[in-house]
């Protein structure tokens, strides 16, 4: 079975300080992850994502994130917030069980910069 | 946004109307997917196509209908047995692991 966790609907922290949004995950197989972001009434845009390489990942917009399989996470942060940080975030879950690529979205965490 | 047009961007009907969304997309990618995005709900999976000529129901198919004649388009249709079809809808496309995301259409049914 697949699935997405993200543990906050909503976030919110004061400009130039740290963002971390928490993504928890399950999978039957060896999946890659990735966190999407989304501004009002626009599509949905890659930060970043993790295919079985390297376990930290680095995405635009100096955000990162880091796999952790004996935690099943997928974490977003980020040092210092901008004001246009603020937006929608989604984190997915990809396996191919079969051969059919299964994804699977998370319910968002909408971050709120505060000036 | 990359190579992926969805039109209109606004959509109004009224109810018991079928109306069609576009995708095309320029990326030469074969999968293609339609998803449904409603508040505190994420994305849900319409329909997906991994070929031409070629579509899987996804997980809430009914009042839905798509078709795949050509590798660069993939409309969706709202039929008017969607019972609650006000909502975003997103087109996207896949290479490998990754899929890209169309700007969406925003359809309001009234």
């Amino acid at each position: 079975a697949q699935s997405v966790t993200q543990l906050d609907s909503h976030v919110s922290v004061s400009e130039g300080t740290p963002v971390l949004l928490r993504c928890n995950y399950s999978s039957s197989y060896s999946p890659s992850l990735f966190w999407y972001v989304q501004h009002p009434n626009k599509g949905l845009q890659l930060l970043l994502k993790y295919t079985s390489a390297a376990t930290l990942v680095k995405g635009i917009n100096g955000f990162e994130a880091e796999f952790k399989k004996s935690e099943t996470s997928f974490h977003l942060t980020k040092p210092s917030a901008h004001m246009s940080d603020a937006a929608e975030y989604f984190c997915v879950v990809s396996d191919i069980p079969g051969g059919y690529q299964k994804v699977t979205f998370g319910t968002g965490t909408k971050l709120q910069v505060i000036p | 946004d990359g190579g992926i047009t969805q039109s209109p961007k606004y959509l109004f009907r009224k109810e018991g109307q079928n109306v069609t969304l576009s995708c095309e997309q320029n990326l030469n990618h074969d999968a293609m997917y339609w998803y449904r995005q409603d508040p505190g709900q994420g994305l849900r999976l319409i329909y997906y196509s991994q070929i031409v000529n070629d579509f899987q129901k996804g997980d809430i198919a009914e009042g839905y209908s798509v078709s795949r004649e050509k590798k660069e388009s993939f409309p969706l249709t709202v039929t008017s047995a969607q019972k609650n079809p006000t909502a975003f809808y997103l087109c996207a496309t896949r290479e490998r692991y990754e899929q890209y995301f169309g700007p969406g259409t925003r359809l309001t049914v009234t």
